[in-house]
């Protein structure tokens, strides 16, 4: 158990280019989430995976967000034409089967910072 | 929408001293609770969880305590030790299947006076 990875750790970028981020789940994990973090606020759901099925995105999520899954195993977060807002801790958390309290192991997050 | 809202940003409690952090709810269909510890530059840690039909759940140090009527849950820690030092995050979820999803609060830093 190698925990969830993520890449890159840091990541600053003018307002306008795409960014893409990725994460590595634990190995045997069916469920991988996406959550965004603020300043002062918890994380807050984007999106969330069922193998390589997406099964929920947040009303939140703008056109310009898009996840992917490929095979069930790592998972690709992307931005396009990202703005001052979209500065934020992008956290990518995994389970085995996911709910009924079934805990989620974080990765340590990609901070992102749009100039 | 605040759904789940944390009203202290931050609480001091001495070391050997009980650190009791509270957490309040509106979401009447959330089917779980969960409470997260956060370090700095680290993502989340899962801590304990309650079921909404329980009104306590208890592991080692931790112990969550949940009033359904009241809408409240509360996380007492016993002993509070200088590790616990950190942002802690309450969290609901509702559990049918395709919108399993946690609903975090908004944290409260607890810090652990030596």
């Amino acid at each position: 158990d190698t925990g969830v990875s993520q890449d890159p750790r840091h990541k600053i970028t003018k307002r306008g280019q795409n960014v893409t981020f990725r994460c590595d789940p634990i190995s045997e994990h069916n469920r991988l989430y996406w959550y965004r973090q603020t300043l002062g606020q918890g994380p807050e759901f984007l999106t969330y995976f069922q193998n390589e099925a997406q099964l929920e995105k947040s009303r939140l999520l703008s056109d310009r967000f898009s996840a992917e899954r490929p095979k069930g195993s790592f998972s690709t977060l992307e931005i396009q034409r990202t703005e001052q807002g979209d500065s934020a801790m992008y956290l990518c958390a995994s389970s085995l089967n996911g709910g009924r309290g079934e805990k989620l192991f974080f990765g340590s997050g990609t901070q992102l910072s749009v100039l | 929408d605040q759904q789940v809202k944390q009203n202290s940003p931050s609480l001091s409690v001495q070391e050997g001293r009980i650190s009791i952090l509270n957490c309040d709810y509106t979401n009447s269909m959330f089917d779980y609770f969960l409470w997260y510890k956060k370090y700095p530059a680290e993502g989340p840690t899962f801590l304990i969880s309650i079921s909404s039909i329980k009104d306590k759940n208890e592991d080692g140090r931790f112990t969550v305590f949940l009033n359904k009527s009241a809408k409240h849950l509360s996380l007492h820690i016993v002993p509070s030790q200088p590790g616990d030092s950190a942002v802690y995050f309450c969290a609901g979820e509702t559990s049918s299947f395709g919108n399993e999803k946690l609903t975090f609060g908004t944290g409260t830093r607890l810090t652990i006076i030596p």
